[in-house]
This record gives structure tokens, sequence and C-alpha cells, in this order.
């Protein structure tokens, strides 16, 4: 059974019309992350949330922004969708020094 | 920066034994060595860390020189599923330690 679950799977939608994606946990894990993955290169990371603390990553662009509003939920906000955030957007949990990655969400802007 | 270095792509026969070699000459001494993968369109998947002894589990081993600035996964008998990219990372070991993907080795299984 999935314990890291991103919905969509895919999502698509226009340039500069605000989109959110979600990613959920049933681990109980206390920390999340958002990761943005562009074709043929590795993942990076956006930012993570240990608890509600939030701590965002110094090149991450001021369009992305993040809610957790409780454990089990994480929120991925890109404010003005550009062409060049088209991208997988991968969430993950952790603890004990492992990560637990979803599926990942792949968005395409028009 | 990804503090890393991995050979771009590797092949290995199936049934045979895939190493993957990984540099990591600036590694601190309270950061651990974690192995992951990635399979085509799905999320990276943990493999196995270390931090200075030889690891092995279920799905690999992690050898680590003693000096720690370097490492090899050994996937001892590969197959055509062990067909991805697979990521060398140091981070230190807490639940909320960053880890930073360097570009990683993809590895291909052949027939």
């Amino acid at each position: 059974d999935a314990m890291v679950i991103q919905n969509p799977r895919y999502q698509v939608t226009q340039f500069g019309k605000p989109v959110t994606l979600s990613c959920s946990q049933t681990l109980n894990h206390n920390v999340m992350y958002w990761y943005q993955q562009k074709s043929s290169q590795a993942p990076k990371l956006l930012f993570h949330y240990y608890d509600k603390d939030f701590n965002n990553e110094a090149d991450t662009p001021d369009n992305f922004q993040s809610r957790r509003p409780n454990t089990s939920f994480c929120f991925l906000d890109i404010r003005s969708p550009g062409l060049g955030d088209a991208a997988m957007y991968l969430c993950a949990t952790s603890k004990d020094l492992i990560q637990y990655f979803g599926a990942g969400t792949r968005l395409s802007v028009l | 920066d990804a503090k890393t270095t991995q050979p771009p792509s590797m092949d290995c026969a199936e049934g045979r034994a895939a190493n993957l070699p990984c540099n990591h000459s600036t590694i601190s001494g309270n950061e651990y060595v974690y192995w992951y993968r990635q399979i085509h369109s799905q999320g990276p998947q943990y493999i196995i860390h270390g931090l200075k002894n030889n690891e092995t589990n279920e799905m690999a081993s992690l050898i680590i020189t003693e000096d720690r600035k370097s490492s090899t996964l050994i996937l001892p008998h590969a197959t055509l599923r062990d067909t991805a990219v697979y990521y060398c990372i140091v981070s230190y070991g807490s639940s909320a330690s960053k880890i930073i993907f360097g570009s990683g080795t993809r590895l291909s299984i052949r027939p």
C-alpha cells in the first residue's frame, strides 16, 4: 500500500494560473519534503517541514509556497506557473535517516 | 552542491554483480553515505546507508573504504528490474537531514 500519496499523478495548468499539488502520508512522520525534478535532471529540494517549522531552500523562487495543515498533509502552491515550472514534483517523508518518496505529480504548463 | 562524484552511466549483464562506485572525498566524520535509486517515472527509492562499516540488506551491499572517501554499491545478481538511476548521497544522520541529489549513475542491465 502506498505510504506517501501524491495527487494527482498528472496535472495540466495554464501559464499564470495558480495550481496546488497535494501530498499525504500514512507514516506519521514529522518531516515532509518537496522536490522539483526536471527532465533528465536529479531531484532538487525546494523546501521541507519539520513538524510545522518551515525550511525554505535559499534558491527556491518566491513563486513556490507550501502549506502543512497537519502531520498527514502537505501542499505545494505555485502562484503563477511559468513554462519553466513544468516538471515532476516529488513529495517525501523521513524517519530514522531514511526518506520515503511518493510517485510524484507531473505538471504541464500550457 | 552535491558532495559526491559518480560515473554518468554503466551497464551490467543480467545475473552478474553490478558494482557502482562513488567518490565523496570531502565527507565529514558524522556524515552518512546513502544510496537511492529512481526507476523511470517513479519516485526515488531508498536502498541502503552506512557510516563506517560495510552494510548489507536484502537489496544490496555497501562497501565503504577505510578513509571513507569512496564507496561501492553492489547489486549481487542484477535483473532487468534494476535498470534505474542510482544516486549516492552524503548527509548528516538526523530525521530532518536534507538529501542533495547529484547527477547519479544510469545503470542499464542487458539481457
